[in-house]
Order: C-alpha cells, then sequence, then structure tokens
C-alpha cells in the first residue's frame, strides 16, 4: 500500500537555526498537510496546501514557517529561526480529494537545544 | 468552532474482552468524523471514517463507531481485544465548510491491553 514517507526521522538542531524537514506524499495526491504534536499535547493542524498554494493555516503557522513543493514529489515544511518551543514531532499527510480522509507519515521528531 | 472530547486518557482492558472508547463532538456544521490509531514510534492510521452516510461505520481490525447526532457521540467499539491494539487512539472532526481540510484532533485515549 502506498505511504507518506517523512525523513529525517529524527532532525537535532540548534536554537535560532533554519531547519527544513520533507515529505514525499502519496504519488497521486492533490492535497498536503503538515501537523505538529508537542509532547504530551493535542496534534494540531499546522497547514494544508493545493495547487501550489495555502489553502488554510492555523495561528501557530506565523511567517517563521513556509511550505514549498519543490518539484513533483516533496513537500517541505521550512522554519526559519527555531525557538526551544518548535520542539515536537510534526506529521506529513496527504489526501487525494479535499473531503478524503488523509493519509499520514511517521513523523519527523524535531529537537530544539 | 469545533472539537472533540475525549472522555478517557486510559482504558485498561484484558485480552479477549470488548473496548469501548468514547468521543463526543461539537460541530457547528455537517462534521467528518474519523477515529485514527498511533503505534509507538509510527504515524497516524486510519481505522475509519464517518462522512454522512450509514451512521454505524466499520473499520479495519475489527473496529466500529456509531455516529450518533442526539448524543453528538462517536464512540469506537471492539468486541474482543487484542494485545496488538495496544496504542493511542485519537478522535477527529472536519467540517465541510472548510473542504475538511483542517483536522482537529482530541486528546487522545491510550488503550492498554493485558493477557
Amino acid at each position: 500500500e502506498p505511504e507518506v514517507t517523512q525523513t529525517p526521522s529524527h532532525q537535532v538542531t540548534q536554537m535560532g537555526q533554519e531547519v527544513i524537514l520533507r515529505c514525499v506524499p502519496i504519488s497521486n495526491h492533490l492535497y498536503f498537510y503538515w501537523y505538529r504534536q508537542i509532547l504530551g499535547q493535542k496534534v494540531e493542524f499546522l497547514v494544508s496546501f493545493y495547487n501550489n498554494e495555502i489553502s488554510e493555516k492555523s495561528e501557530i503557522f506565523d511567517d517563521q514557517f513556509s511550505v514549498e513543493r519543490p518539484d513533483g514529489s516533496n513537500f517541505t515544511l521550512k522554519i526559519r529561526s527555531t525557538k526551544l518551543e518548535d520542539s515536537a514531532m510534526y506529521f506529513c499527510a496527504s489526501s487525494d480529494r479535499e473531503n478524503q480522509p488523509q493519509h499520514f507519515g511517521d513523523g519527523t521528531r524535531l529537537s530544539i537545544l | 468552532a469545533q472539537s472533540v472530547t475525549q472522555l478517557d486518557s486510559h482504558v485498561s482492558v484484558s485480552e479477549g474482552t470488548p473496548v469501548l472508547l468514547r468521543c463526543n463532538y461539537s460541530s457547528s456544521y455537517s462534521p467528518s468524523l474519523f477515529w485514527y490509531v498511533q503505534h509507538p514510534n509510527k504515524g497516524l492510521q486510519l481505522l475509519l471514517k464517518y462522512t454522512s452516510a450509514a451512521t454505524l461505520v466499520k473499520g479495519i481490525n475489527g473496529f466500529e463507531a456509531e455516529f450518533k447526532k442526539s448524543e453528538t457521540s462517536f464512540h469506537l467499539t471492539k468486541p474482543s481485544a487484542h494485545m496488538s491494539d495496544a496504542a493511542e487512539y485519537f478522535c477527529v472532526v472536519s467540517r465541510k465548510d472548510t473542504g475538511f481540510q483542517k483536522l482537529v484532533f482530541g486528546t487522545g485515549t491510550r488503550l492498554l491491553v493485558s493477557p
């Protein structure tokens, strides 16, 4: 069964550094998403992306965050200047239509030192 | 605003006994409801979905859930627990008016299964 792939599985970064989290969505999917889960807290929506633009974003997704689909297969989340509170598990998801279930990757654990 | 409340943070059952994980939702619009499962160090796997068709929804691994609009509930059940069911379970809601794109998660219920 096709799956969403995320790399790396664990990223350790110094505070203030830029970090890029990578995702390869399921190949025929058109809608892409990022969520995060801070340890011990709920999974939270960050952003949805369709047709090469952001379709919805949460209040968490401020100017420090950006997303990009640089080619036909990858979908990335960039955090420009990381803060300690950015430490979390970041999940990428994709769906083939907007009202279809989202399929999640295994996540990237981001640790900010 | 929409939200989900998972009434139990932990549920413990013995192998072979029934499982009940409770979820209540709040949504001003026609909701879609989902249950996802997360095994340790793994991603979120879809168990089942409700999208305004049949109110009793069957999912994978013998799980099912019933949508009860009058009670705003979407409880997850399984007749007989298996050791491999031990995981974190999330009740999730999305809204038709936002194209179902933004998923809102509950806080999760950790299911413990003892031999």
